[in-house]
């Protein structure tokens, strides 16, 4: 199983502040994906990586941009925090040849106000 | 387009045997996942068919049919700690993973 690390676990901002989710995973994983969930609903894909330079937008617009410098470290940055960005944000790595199983890190629970 | 679905919530007692269905309509199919996921906690890996027929591991099998476009996920003897939601996702032909909106399982006493 991939050891996928997140922080910070929770956040509490200022509408207008810039922030930057950290996900790290140790497993040498090529691909890296960041998803959106609201509480009791469903996992909505925003970005995804397949490797070092790559990044692409997912099924869900989204005002975060993303980076891949590292393997194993792919930030995720929101310029300027709403309300509306109040969420639940799951960063996995998959690389599995056989399976592309995703592993997910713990979450940072975000909340705008 | 693509598509998953599963039941919103189920109800089963402790000690039962409960199984949790999903369809899917995906571009291609490269696999058929299972992940467990608490209420505030990340989801969790379970399970992974991508061939047709019964995977066991331990009290949770899981069933595809490729055919009918059709996994189920079976968890026996239940315990107070499977109360949580149960996702089914599908890996189209690109590798993308189409997830679905969960299964609420609620356990009761």
């Amino acid at each position: 199983e991939a050891d996928i690390y997140q922080t910070p676990r929770y956040l509490v901002i200022g509408t207008g502040k810039k922030i930057t989710l950290e996900c790290s995973q140790t497993m040498g994983h090529d691909k890296m994906y960041w998803y959106q969930q609201d509480p009791g609903m469903e996992l909505h894909l925003i970005h995804y990586s397949y490797g070092v330079n790559s990044t692409e937008k997912g099924d869900l617009s989204s005002e975060s941009t993303v980076s891949r410098i590292r393997t194993e470290h792919f930030p995720l940055t929101l310029e300027s925090a709403r309300p509306s960005h109040t969420s639940q944000y799951l960063c996995a790595s998959s690389g599995d040849r056989d399976t592309d199983t995703q592993y997910f890190g713990p979450g940072t629970r975000l909340t705008v106000l | 387009g693509q598509n998953i679905d599963q039941p919103t919530e189920m109800t089963a007692t402790e000690g039962a045997i409960v199984q949790i269905n999903c369809t899917y309509q995906t571009s291609g199919f490269n696999g058929l996942f299972w992940y467990q996921q608490h209420a505030g906690e990340a989801p969790t890996f379970l399970s992974y068919n991508v061939l047709d027929g019964l995977e066991e591991k331990g009290r949770f099998s899981s069933f595809l049919s490729r055919s009918k476009g059709y996994s189920y996920l079976l968890l026996k003897e239940l315990q107070m700690k499977d109360s949580a939601s149960y996702l089914c996702a599908a890996l189209d032909s690109n590798y993308q993973l189409i997830w679905g909106a969960g299964t609420k399982l609620i356990i009761k006493p």
